[in-house]
């Protein structure tokens, strides 16, 4: 299988920092991607990490070690809009390519 | 350029009952995939269309569901019959290159009782 592993909740303060880690199976993968996923909606298109290292996009950092099968979403400056669920997916290659997420963790921004 | 379109938004039927999904992906977008997605889970990769030919079908209950992308653009998803946990939301994502970021549309949620 394919596993990858996110906590499945947490709650942090308005204003804060928060770190959601991911880990996976590494045989195989050809790039991780987050996406955000407010409630009720489709998911949609954060940071997609393919070498190791941090890319950085406003508010948002994506994190990744190939090596280690790991990965976190850092998250400056919560604000309340924040409040949704965020998902790690992962991409296995070969002939197929295919797109693996995780179970998701959702992140309460509390005042 | 217009997104991943799906209908219906909505569906509730009862168990046994059949349905079917329809989507439109972004033009141009050769790769297409339909995930499940239960609440409070992850989406689950259903199936994924490379144009009009299956690439991965190995999670599909092939018993009660099955899917076909005719010509390469629109595809549907159909569920015969229905069962009660079949009850989530059927999401629609395409992507005009092999690992590139996926498009998603907004989903049909279905709920069986």
């Amino acid at each position: 299988g394919q596993n990858i592993d996110q906590p499945t909740e947490m709650t942090a303060t308005e204003g804060a920092i928060v770190q959601i880690n991911c880990t996976y199976q590494t045989s195989g993968f050809n790039g991780l991607f987050w996406y955000q996923q407010h409630a009720g909606e489709a998911p949609t298109f954060l940071s997609y990490n393919v070498l190791d290292g941090l890319e950085e996009k406003g508010r948002f950092s994506s994190f990744l070690s190939r090596s280690k099968g790991y990965s976190y979403l850092l998250l400056k400056e919560l604000q309340m809009k924040d409040s949704a669920s965020y998902l790690c997916a992962v991409y296995y290659g070969g002939a197929t390519n295919k797109l693996i997420f995780g179970t998701g963790t959702l992140l309460a921004v509390q005042p | 350029e217009a997104g991943v379109a799906q209908s219906p938004r909505y569906k509730i039927i009862e168990k046994r009952q059949s349905v079917a999904f329809w989507c439109n992906p972004i033009s141009g977008h050769a790769t297409l995939y339909w995930y499940q997605q239960i609440l409070g889970q992850g989406p689950k990769l259903l199936i994924q269309f490379q144009n009009n030919g299956v690439v991965d079908d190995s999670q599909l209950p092939k018993d009660r569901f099955s899917a076909e992308r005719l010509k390469g653009v629109d595809s549907t998803l159909k569920i015969q019959p229905a069962k009660l946990e079949d009850s989530a939301v059927y999401l629609c994502a395409s992507t005009s290159t092999r690992g590139g970021e996926l498009f998603f549309g907004e989903g049909s949620r279905l709920t069986v009782l």
